[in-house]
Order: structure tokens, then sequence, then C-alpha cells
């Protein structure tokens, strides 16, 4: 069975840190890029970052460029999401969600298995 | 960025009816378009890629078409447990997702 299990989720000030985790099982992490994605409350869906299946390329979306980090360890398949100077806009649940794509470094981007969240909350 | 836009954004029907919903891009996509259906308190569901191609294990109810900017989900015979929120979503290097279309019980 494929599963992706997020963890690390918390509240948090303003200006500060967390690091999520994603543990994946059931296929073959190290052959997949991964997505975070996240969900404020009672809004929508917004595309966070993507890290390739060997970990080369990572790419993010604007509003968290230079405060995120994505990376993964393949040998304990496990995706991760530093997160610093953390802002009220921040706050949400966060998915990890799995590439349709085998071994495919490049867009379309298809997310077909996704965990079922950590909520993280940013306030004072 | 490529803005993507859904109609309606809500739709109130019954069981057994036709609902077909609208996802529209700002830039041309090719055939670079995903659905997803998400019911409250739980993750996305990939129910269509590639704007047609169905995700295994999803009822052939669903259907999706479209190509370039304009694109569409269609759910032939709505069933109970349809009922949920359904997304849009563009495929390039950075992703990006409709508002979402909800369908409700009439």
């Amino acid at each position: 069975q494929v599963l992706l299990v997020e963890s690390g989720g918390g509240v948090v000030q303003p200006g500060g840190s967390l690091r999520l985790s994603c543990a994946a099982s059931g296929f073959i992490f190290s052959s997949y890029g991964v997505h975070w994605v996240r969900q404020a409350p009672g809004k929508g869906l917004e595309w966070v970052a993507f890290i390739q299946y060997d970990g080369k390329n990572k790419y993010y979306t604007d509003s968290v460029k230079g405060r995120f980090t994505i990376s993964r360890d393949n040998s304990e398949n496990t995706l991760y999401l530093q997160m610093n100077s953390l802002r009220a806009e921040d706050t949400a649940v966060y998915y990890c969600a799995k590439d349709r794509g085998l071994v495919v470094p490049t867009a379309p981007f298809y997310m077909d298995v996704w965990g079922k969240g950590t909520t993280v909350t940013v306030s004072s | 960025d490529i803005q993507m836009t859904q109609s309606p954004f809500y739709v109130s029907a019954s069981v057994g009816d036709r609902v077909t919903i609208t996802c529209r891009a700002s830039q041309g996509l090719s055939s670079w378009l995903a659905w997803y259906q998400q019911k409250p308190g739980k993750a996305p569901k990939l129910l269509i890629y590639a704007a047609s191609s169905l995700q295994s294990g999803v009822p052939s109810r669903f259907s999706g078409s479209g190509y370039g900017t304009e694109f569409t989900l269609t759910i032939s015979s709505l069933q109970p447990e349809d009922f949920a929120t359904y997304y849009c979503q563009q495929a390039s290097r950075f992703p990006s997702f409709g508002p979402g279309t909800k369908v409700d019980i009439k």
C-alpha cells in the first residue's frame, strides 16, 4: 500500500521555524519527485514546493522562496520541509504528495498519492 | 504565473444528475491539466490527469476533456459519494490550482 505520513506540525510564533517530515512507504521513493501543497483554513489548495527524485532540482512558489527549504533523504524514504521566518499567512494544513511521473524531472506534474496532512499554525 | 479559474463556484445537484465543471487557464497548457476531488477534512484525490486520462481506480462516470486554455470535468451520473469540492490544477513546472467548485446536495 502506497502511503505518505506527514508529521512535525504545531503552533509557532511569527518569525519562528518548523521542520515538517513526510515518511513514504509502499513504493520506490527514490524514483519519484515529491511535492508539498498547503491549504489555509477554509481556502483552496496552494502548491508550495517540489523536489526531483534525486534531490537535484527544487522549485518553490514565490511566497516561500528564501524562507522554506525542501529536501529528501532517499535512504530513509523521507521528505522534509524546513520552514523559517514563519508568517501568519503560512498557517495551513501541509500535505506531501507523490508525483505521478516515474523518474521524470520535468513537467507535467500530477500528484497521485497524498498524505493526510499536518497542521501548522503561526500565531502569537 | 499561470492563473486558473473555475466555474461555477458552487453547484447544487441531485443524485443521478449530470454535472459539468469548467476550468480556464490564463495561458495555453496543451493537455497538462489535472482534476482532484476533496472531501471535508480529507486530502485531495487525483481523478483525471493529462486533461482526459482517468486515474486508476476512479469510476468511469468521471471524465475530462479540453485542450489549451479551456477544460471540463463531467460527472455523468452524480452519486452520493461525489458530493465534494473539485479542483483543477495546471501541471507546469510551477503547478497551480483553480479556486475549487463545491458540489452540494440539492
